[in-house]
């Protein structure tokens, strides 16, 4: 069984401020880590794929790094807005193995942003 | 253009019936998959499907689940004989590509399966 972490469980920010939460999984057969974000009523939509330890990816306010050795990604929130309120949810891809396209997904990071 | 299609949005159904859920993916994807999300619970992977080959049945939490993909289009998940557990937001995503690719999912909205 992969275990998949992502903490915290969930987040109450101000507007405007920056945070920032965890996704750690097993250091070892990684092939990638996905991020994707989960807004309420609406389908999850992808964030980053991240492959190569030390990646680091950005997509206007939200950026993202990978430490493939210890296990752990981090995803950035910079000055954060209300319509960032969602779950955000990692999930990792094991190398090798039969379960070539199976991704294992944390619980998610509620995260919720106040005006 | 067109997302991940699925139907129905919402299916409620008494406890011992069979139910099928369908999931158009985007045209040109070759990767399909499914998931569920039960009550207080994360993202669980149900079977992927890639191209023409055998798929990744690991995730079918019981014999009473099968899903098949027509064509390499159209995908239908089927749960026979419902039990109240199976109550649970069914997700379908899809991918250009598969097995090695790194492509993200895209997902459907869900059907919300509730099991009375």
């Amino acid at each position: 069984i992969l275990n998949v972490e992502q903490s915290p469980q969930s987040l109450h920010v101000q507007e405007g401020d920056s945070t920032n939460f965890t996704c750690s999984f097993p250091s070892s057969n990684f092939y990638a880590l996905h991020w994707y974000r989960w807004e309420t009523a609406k389908s999850p939509e992808a964030l980053f794929v991240m492959t190569l330890n030390g990646d680091e990816k950005k997509k206007g306010r939200i950026s993202a790094t990978l430490n493939t050795k210890e296990g752990y990604s981090y995803l950035y929130i910079k000055g954060s807005q209300p319509e960032d309120s969602a779950t955000y949810l990692c999930a990792f891809r094991r190398a090798g193995g039969t379960s070539y396209g199976k991704l294992t997904f944390g619980q998610g990071t509620i995260l919720t942003v106040h005006p | 253009g067109a997302g991940v299609s699925q139907s129905p949005s919402n299916k409620v159904t008494e406890k011992g019936k069979d139910v099928e859920l369908r999931c158009d993916p985007i045209s040109g994807h070759t990767a399909l998959y499914w998931y569920r999300q039960s009550l207080g619970q994360g993202l669980e992977f149900l079977i992927y499907f890639q191209g023409n080959s055998a798929p990744d049945k690991s995730g079918l939490p019981s014999d009473r689940f099968s899903a098949e993909r027509t064509g390499g289009s159209v995908s239908t998940l089927t749960i026979q004989r419902t039990q109240q557990e199976d109550s649970a937001v069914y997700l379908c995503a899809s991918s250009l590509g598969g097995g090695d690719s790194n492509q993200p999912q895209h997902f459907g909205d869900g059907t919300r399966l509730s099991i009375l």
